[in-house]
């Protein structure tokens, strides 16, 4: 069990700017999830998938903001002409489907982004 | 609506004295709980979590956590804290399988 991986952990663009964000789960995990977590708050639930399936999107998730998650395995979070509001860490989580201790959702250390 | 409250923004405690820190929901039925640490910069460690059964939890690091059904409460101890618990405490409540709400935080500072 290596943990949930994020590339890159920062990243400073210019305003305008497309940036993707990379995931890689906890191997074996069938759900991963994406979040994000201003300066001072809690993170924020945006978007979920069970194996390669996007299930739910919240309302935060503009149409700038695409995830997928092909075959499965890792996922790529992308935000398209970047605001200034874009700058939060973005955290990536999984876990397996299930009652019990397949409940727990891990987290990775997050992708920093910083929109100048 | 569902909501997570953490009623303490900061705390101060002294090295060695216990720690408590509080959290409250909202919501109609008993959901999934979890507190969660983060270091500045860091993401998120899992420290420990309620989905059923006896309601004392414990966690790694020392800490234990108290389900209270009359409360709607899930606070975090430690009876005696550390120079490194210095960090932000997030509650978290999952009211389905697959999404969690998280209070806004707590900042724990430690002094020597």
């Amino acid at each position: 069990d290596t943990g949930v991986s994020q590339d890159p952990r920062h990243k400073i663009t210019k305003r305008g700017q497309n940036v993707t964000f990379r995931c890689d789960p906890i191997s074996e995990h069938n759900r991963l999830y994406w979040y994000r977590q201003t300066l001072g708050q809690g993170p924020e639930f945006l978007t979920y998938f069970q194996n390669e399936a996007q299930l739910e999107k919240s309302r935060l998730l503009s149409d700038r903001f695409s995830a997928e998650r092909p075959k499965g395995s890792f996922s790529t979070l992308e935000i398209q002409r970047t605001e200034q509001g874009d700058s939060a860490m973005y955290l990536c989580a999984s876990s397996s489907k299930g009652r019990g201790s397949g409940n727990t959702i891990y987290f990775g250390e997050g992708s920093w982004l910083t929109v100048v | 609506a569902q909501s997570v409250t953490q009623p303490d923004i900061h705390i101060t405690v002294s090295e060695g004295a216990s720690l408590e820190l509080r959290c409250n929901y909202s919501y109609g039925a008993t959901p999934y709980l979890f507190w969660y640490v983060q270091s500045p910069g860091q993401g998120l460690q899992l420290l420990l979590k309620y989905f059923s059964g006896d309601t004392l939890v414990q966690g790694i690091k020392g800490f234990e956590a108290e389900f209270k059904r009359s409360q709607s409460s899930f606070n975090l101890r430690k009876p005696s804290v550390h120079w490194s618990d210095a960090a932000e405490y997030f509650c978290a409540v999952g009211f389905n399988d697959y999404k969690l709400s998280f209070g806004a935080g707590t900042t724990v500072t430690v002094r020597a």
